[in-house]
């Protein structure tokens, strides 16, 4: 089976640009969830998707957004990118988000703003 | 708000010689515990998890943790590391509110020293 893939793995922009990041889960995962890895943060929840509905969000700023198709795979957008905006950003799926449920993640994407 | 502390950011141990990577928790209800590793470039892997079953609990890679309430600690061990197993641990809780509301240490560098 499949793991989870993220792609692009590595982007370049610039300040004031935006970005979409892409995810796909593992098949029959319903679940996916996006996190912000930087060294000063550490691993930050940004928002979890089940079956195209945003579920839950993390305390980000209005410009980082996402969403969920049908067949379960994500993308998230972060506009205006700002210099702190660089980081690694994880995408994890799971059967359905539950505590019980084993999450994946992927490889992530490294984000650098310049 | 829950909180999970890592204590030491960088842990170096001989080839051979016993792993003991520390995590506490902050919370009132013991919440539902994780060891991740993540490899340069890669993404997090699951070790292990406590969901409240065995307060010993056994992962992958011959990786162990116990979790002790009374010390609200879950500390990751492993006999004899190797060479392998140089990397990042990440030690998370969540309480309840499936993984959206995961809380992630701020991870700790284990150097194998052959």
């Amino acid at each position: 089976k499949a793991g989870v893939t993220q792609t692009p793995r590595y982007l370049i922009k610039t300040r004031g640009q935006q970005v979409t990041l892409s995810c796909s889960p593992i098949s029959g995962h319903r679940s996916v969830s996006w996190y912000q890895q930087t060294p000063g943060q550490g691993l930050q929840f940004l928002f979890e998707y089940f079956s195209e509905t945003q579920r839950n969000k993390g305390n980000f700023p209005g410009r980082f957004s996402g969403r969920q198709f049908s067949n379960s795979r994500s993308e998230m957008n972060v506009s205006t990118l700002e210099l702190g905006d660089s980081a690694l950003y994880l995408c994890a799926s799971s059967l359905a988000g539950a505590i019980t449920d084993t999450q994946y993640f992927g490889p992530g994407t490294r984000l650098t703003v310049l | 708000a829950q909180s999970v502390t890592q204590l030491g950011s960088h842990v170096s141990v001989s080839e051979g010689a016993l792993v003991l990577l520390r995590c506490n928790y902050s919370s009132s209800v013991p919440p539902y515990l994780f060891w991740y590793v993540q490899y340069p470039n890669q993404g997090l892997q699951l070790l292990l998890k406590y969901t409240s079953a065995a307060t010993l609990v056994k992962g992958i890679n011959g990786f162990e943790a116990e979790f002790k309430k009374s010390e609200t600690s879950f500390h990751l061990t492993k006999p004899s590391a190797h060479m392998s197993d140089a990397a990042e641990y990440f030690c998370a809780a969540l309480n309840s509110g499936g993984y959206q509301k995961v809380t992630f240490g701020t991870g700790t560098k284990l150097q194998v020293i052959p």
